[in-house]
């Protein structure tokens, strides 16, 4: 089983629609969970960091569920600049600085 | 952004060639990482410097050699490389106190002929 697990997509959703993606993590014991984006052909950027209480940044929303390990990031009124992959990372245990990327969900908004 | 910043952003080897790849940080961070990124796979942590010194080598191939001589700057050097090395290289650094916030350049593209 994959450490990091997404599904690869593509989606491709019209521009105002809500979108949602999960990832699911191998490691019970990991520790910390963030949002990356890579645009096409560009280096990944961090998005947002993941809480146990679920966070929202303007119409990104985070949430963790440890139960079940995964993490969901819920994009609402989609605009054609988020465009892009999404991946997520996960900072397992015993692994001193060492993020654990997964492989990217790819999204396009059309016009 | 130029933050971080790499060179070459795109390079052509042969198997026999030595190339070097630079990176350089201008955010004053502490800690500097280079990921390979192959099509369709998740990045893979190559190398870990905190302050110039490396902690972290994941199992990479002698080909590859890294050298960080000062915490803005950060070397690869490659040489007889294979064609299943082509991908590529991220450079990004963070500062020690919120390693997880990482700030990555644009990435050299390499192909190995």
């Amino acid at each position: 089983r994959k450490e990091v697990e997404q599904d690869p997509g593509p989606f491709n959703v019209p521009e105002g629609a809500t979108v949602a993606f999960n990832c699911t993590y191998s490691n019970s014991a990991s520790q910390s969970f963030f949002w990356y984006r890579q645009d096409c052909r560009k280096e990944p950027k961090l998005l947002m960091s993941v809480y146990s209480s679920g966070n929202e940044d303007g119409r990104f929303t985070a949430q963790l569920n440890r139960a079940s390990q995964y993490i969901s990031l819920l994009i609402r009124d989609s605009k054609l600049s988020d465009s892009a992959t999404y991946l997520c990372v996960v900072f397992p245990p015993g692994s001193a600085r060492q993020l654990t990327f997964g492989s990217g969900t790819q999204l396009t908004v059309l016009p | 952004e130029t933050g971080v910043t790499q060179t070459p952003r795109h390079l052509v080897m042969g198997m026999t060639n030595k190339k070097s790849l630079k990176c350089e940080q201008h955010l004053g961070h502490n800690a500097m990482y280079w990921y390979k990124q192959s099509a369709k796979k998740p990045l893979e942590l190559m190398f870990v410097y905190n302050f110039k010194e490396q902690t972290e080598n994941n199992s990479v191939p002698s080909r590859f050699s890294p050298e960080c001589p000062n915490s803005s700057h950060l070397f690869l050097h490659l040489h007889t490389l294979q064609p299943e090395d082509s991908a590529l290289y991220l450079c990004a650094s963070s500062p020690l106190e919120a390693w997880e916030t990482q700030y990555f350049g644009p990435g050299t593209r390499l192909l190995v002929l």
